[in-house]
């Protein structure tokens, strides 16, 4: 199956500090979402991405389909934005919206 | 919010017992998922329900039945509850371009 892998693992920033985190996937893909799970283990959507770039407030995103990866990029952090971002995404040889996530950034802000 | 709800939230459970979780949507979606969250694997599929009474098995499906009598309930079963079954469970739909949508999570404990 795809495999998906997201660097870096962990991520300590000051707030304002702005970041980048990665997702790298094995093949190509239909679909690309971005999650955040906050500290009480919530998830949530933040993009739904297979191709281009999106943006939300501080938050913007790329994915490259042809080159195989996806950034997110967090701006001004703040300490809401401490969590685990989670890369999934489902193969074109897939069917059925099943997603591969990847293990996960774990982000945290300090005030 | 995707109008997921997933009962129990929280449940311990001894070895070799048999556990049943809920998911419950309200939005007529075709398709509905189980997941599973590990530390250090991000989520993995369980199994996934493409309609009433149409189920298969995902990449970590041993041990697990799944059950869909009707459209908004799709329900997990553990027949035999063991200690690697410990994890937190999520639910999700899949809305028609894909994006996926998550319930709050079930934490199981089984001891």
């Amino acid at each position: 199956g795809i495999q998906v892998e997201q660097s870096p693992p962990d991520l300590i920033l000051q707030e304002g500090a702005n970041s980048t985190l990665r997702c790298n996937f094995s093949d190509s893909v239909n679909n690309l979402q971005w999650f955040h799970q906050n500290p009480w283990g919530q998830l949530i959507n933040l993009f739904y991405i297979p191709s281009g770039t999106k943006q939300n407030g501080r938050l913007s995103a790329t994915t490259v389909a042809t080159e195989r990866y996806s950034l997110l990029y967090i701006s001004s952090s703040q300490t809401t934005d401490s969590g685990v971002y989670f890369c999934a995404v489902e193969g074109l040889a897939d069917s059925w919206g099943k997603l591969q996530f990847g293990a996960g950034t774990q982000v945290v802000v300090t005030p | 919010d995707a109008g997921i709800t997933q009962s129990p939230r929280h449940k311990v459970t001894e070895t070799g017992t048999p556990v049943t979780l809920r998911c419950h949507q309200t939005e007529n979606h075709r398709y509905m998922y189980w997941y599973r969250q590990d530390p250090g694997h991000g989520l993995r599929l369980i199994h996934y329900s493409y309609g009433v009474k149409d189920t298969d098995k995902g990449e970590v499906s041993d041990g697990y039945s799944v059950s869909r009598s009707k459209t908004e309930d799709f329900l997990l079963t553990l027949e035999s509850a063991t200690s690697s079954q410990t994890s937190v469970y999520f639910c999700a739909i899949s809305v028609l371009q894909g994006e996926a949508f998550f319930g709050q999570g079930t934490r199981l404990t089984v001891v």
